[in-house]
């Protein structure tokens, strides 16, 4: 079975600039969630989708969107990029077929980017 | 709200010791509990949850925790550490609903031979 994808695994971009993010969970899970790891605010909530919902956000500016297909693939959009977004960003998975929360969330690689 | 904090932010120790890594949680709700691993340029792997039930949850890599309520706390553990538990080691707690987890600040293990 295959695990979470996400892609590309490492991306310059330059400040100003913006960025989409893809992830593609395993298969049968609905419910994909975002994650900002860096240095200095360790690992943080974005936002979750579910059945192509949005169901949760984080503490974010609004620079920072996503959306779920109906192939329950994800993406996340960053704009007008900033030096300090510059971070690993996590994707999720999980079956979580009730919303409750308490099935294992599958993390994939994650995706390094690099703003100069 | 809820809060995780990871008491030590690194914590060496030789080879086959016994380790133990704390966790401490605030939430006002009832919440499931979570011990992440990630080991360098790479995501997280679950080693254990606990959702309800035995308080004593054993998980892969023979890592087991205990959720003590009236403490707040998920302690993690393990009898004897090898060169290659060495990683970072995350706690996470999630609330009844949704799939958002608030994660500890990360706890790096460092096995000595």
């Amino acid at each position: 079975k295959a695990g979470v994808t996400q892609t590309p695994r490492y991306l310059i971009k330059t400040r100003g600039q913006q960025v989409t993010l893809s992830c593609s969970p395993i298969s049968g899970h609905r419910s994909v969630s975002w994650y900002q790891q860096t240095p200095g605010q360790g690992l943080q909530f974005l936002f979750e989708y579910f059945s192509e919902t949005q169901r949760n956000k984080g503490n974010f500016p609004g620079r920072f969107s996503g959306r779920q297909f109906s192939n329950s693939r994800s993406e996340m959009n960053v704009s007008t990029l900033e030096l300090g977004d510059s971070a690993l960003y996590l994707c999720a998975s999980s079956v979580d077929p009730a919303g409750q929360g308490n099935t294992e969330a599958f993390f994939g690689q994650g995706t390094r980017l690099t703003v100069v | 709200a809820q809060s995780v904090t990871q008491l030590d932010s690194q914590v060496p120790v030789f080879e086959e010791a016994p380790v133990e890594l704390r966790c401490n949680y605030s939430s006002s709700v009832s919440v499931y509990l979570f011990w992440y691993v990630q080991y360098p340029n790479q995501g997280l792997q679950l080693l254990l949850k606990y959702l309800s039930g035995s308080t004593l949850v054993k998980g892969i890599n023979g890592f087991e925790a205990e959720f003590n309520k009236s403490q707040t706390s998920f302690h993690l553990r393990k009898p004897s550490v090898h060169i290659s538990d060495t990683a970072e080691y995350f706690c996470a707690v999630s609330d009844s609903y949704g799939n958002k987890l608030v994660f500890g600040a990360g706890t790096i293990l460092r096995v000595k031979s």
